[in-house]
């Protein structure tokens, strides 16, 4: 069954730092990988999604995610932080025969000005 | 607006009521489900439907029941709710990739919080 690990449930970095978040996934058939960001109060919204095209994925708000097979890995960064990239983040995968997403646990990202 | 949308956005109940969410969606797709938050903020699927057709049931409790009047549609029913019914509620629509059958990334609405008292 495909699913995603996020390691770190709370990341804190500061005003113009490099945005890490990890993700990885297991899955058994070629994945389909997103990362979602949730806002306060509001609903998700997808940042990107790699679907077996180039493996290097550019998303909205300058955010990108790498695809590594070999480490089985999907980790968003961004090169500077800003204090509206804080925010739960999500990392997600088709799972279920690519019927329904199937999230992680999320992580909280702080930014610290 | 091209979107997802459920209403209420807050719903505040006793304990043992039955309430509706409603769920519409004007994307054009063929796939709509139902997510729950919890207050841990860990995302859990209960439902999904195919164009009216129930897809998935993630062993969601028998009070919960999802309705498909189309397939823009996507309500639930929930009888004789529990506190432990209390949390975020997301309806979600997404697309076939055409010629496969296969859904992709999944759009969400603004979500519908629950909190039974």
């Amino acid at each position: 069954a495909q699913s995603v690990t996020q390691l770190g449930s709370h990341v804190s970095v500061s005003e113009g730092a490099l945005v890490l978040l990890r993700c990885n996934y297991s899955s058994s058939v070629p994945p389909y990988l997103f990362w979602y960001v949730q806002y306060p109060n509001q609903g998700l919204q997808l940042l990107l999604k790699y679907t077996s095209a180039a493996t290097l994925v550019k998303g909205i708000n300058g955010f990108e995610a790498e695809f590594k097979k070999s480490e089985t890995s999907f980790h968003l960064t961004k090169p500077s932080a800003h204090m509206s990239d804080a925010a739960e983040y999500f990392c997600a995968v088709l799972s279920g025969g690519y019927q329904k997403v199937t999230f992680g646990t999320g992580t909280k990202l702080q930014v610290i000005p | 607006d091209t979107a997802v949308s459920q209403t209420p956005k807050y719903l505040v109940t006793q304990m043992g009521n039955d309430k509706s969410i409603k769920c519409e969606q004007n994307l054009g797709h063929d796939t709509m489900y139902w997510y729950k938050q919890d207050s841990k903020k860990f995302l859990k699927i209960m439902f999904s439907y195919n164009n009216k057709e129930l897809i998935i049931n993630e062993t969601v409790p028998n009070r919960f029941s999802p309705k498909s009047p189309d397939k823009a549609h996507l309500n639930l029913h929930i009888n004789s709710l529990e506190l432990g019914d209390s949390a975020v509620y997301f309806c979600a629509s997404s697309p076939l990739i055409p010629g496969q059958g296969l859904n992709t990334e999944a759009f969400f609405g603004q979500g519908t919080r629950l909190t039974v008292v």
